[in-house]
């Protein structure tokens, strides 16, 4: 079957350097990808999405970063913030009924 | 304000019993989910809608009822068939577009099994 997943599930970095999250996926059919932020006990927040028409997208100290040869993609935060401390899921979108697949996801952790 | 609500925000319930769990939206979304989340884990699709009265199963219904009677309610109940119920159960929902589908997220629901 198709699956969405991750390289690493924990990730720690030093506050103000950059943090890189990578995700791996299998289905070369998907056409829409999703970044979300999860905080301990919350829900879900959509970060930043990005196309299959697209390499590329920019956020708010946030960049997506698609690459469907080798199908990965990466989510760059810029200037970490002990706010950006979260586990962070990417999904892609599957199937007619506009689906999403997550995976199992990185715990960032922003150290002082 | 615009959003998902989920209540109650915890919930505890004995073995054998069924447990509904409220999810509503007044985004004027089309399609609504149900996910299961266990600790350390990715969410699984437990039932989606795409409309009202439709709703299909995602990849852990055993054990789950859904209705979507209203456009604004999903409501889930965890039967006692669910032989592991015990998790946080997260809803969502979306807007139709032919492309793309951000899933909005309510604050989820803890459900303990006594």
């Amino acid at each position: 079957g198709e699956s969405v997943g991750l390289h690493l599930p924990t990730l720690s970095v030093q506050e103000g350097d950059n943090s890189i999250i990578n995700c791996a996926y299998s289905n070369s059919a998907s056409d829409y990808f999703i970044w979300y932020k999860q905080e301990s006990g919350k829900g879900p927040q959509f970060i930043i999405d990005i196309r299959s028409n697209m390499d590329k997208r920019q956020g708010q100290r946030v960049t997506v970063l698609l690459n469907k040869t080798v199908k990965h993609l990466s989510l760059q935060i810029a200037a970490t913030q002990p706010g950006d401390s979260a586990v962070y899921f990417c999904a892609e979108n599957r199937g007619s009924a506009r689906q999403l697949t997550f995976g199992s996801g990185t715990q960032l952790t922003v150290l002082p | 304000d615009g959003g998902i609500t989920q209540s109650p925000k915890y919930l505890f319930r004995k073995e054998g019993q069924n447990v509904t769990l409220s999810c509503e939206q007044n985004l004027n979304h089309d399609a609504m989910y149900w996910y299961r989340q266990d600790p350390g884990q990715g969410l699984r699709l437990i039932y989606y809608s795409q409309i009202v009265n439709d709703f299909q199963k995602g990849d852990i219904a055993e054990g789950y009822s859904v209705s979507r009677e209203k456009k604004e309610s999903f409501p889930l109940t965890v039967t006692s068939a669910q032989k592991n119920p015990t998790a946080f159960y997260l809803c969502a929902s979306s807007a139709y577009r032919a492309a793309g589908n951000e899933q909005f997220f309510g604050p989820g629901t803890r459900l303990t099994v006594l």
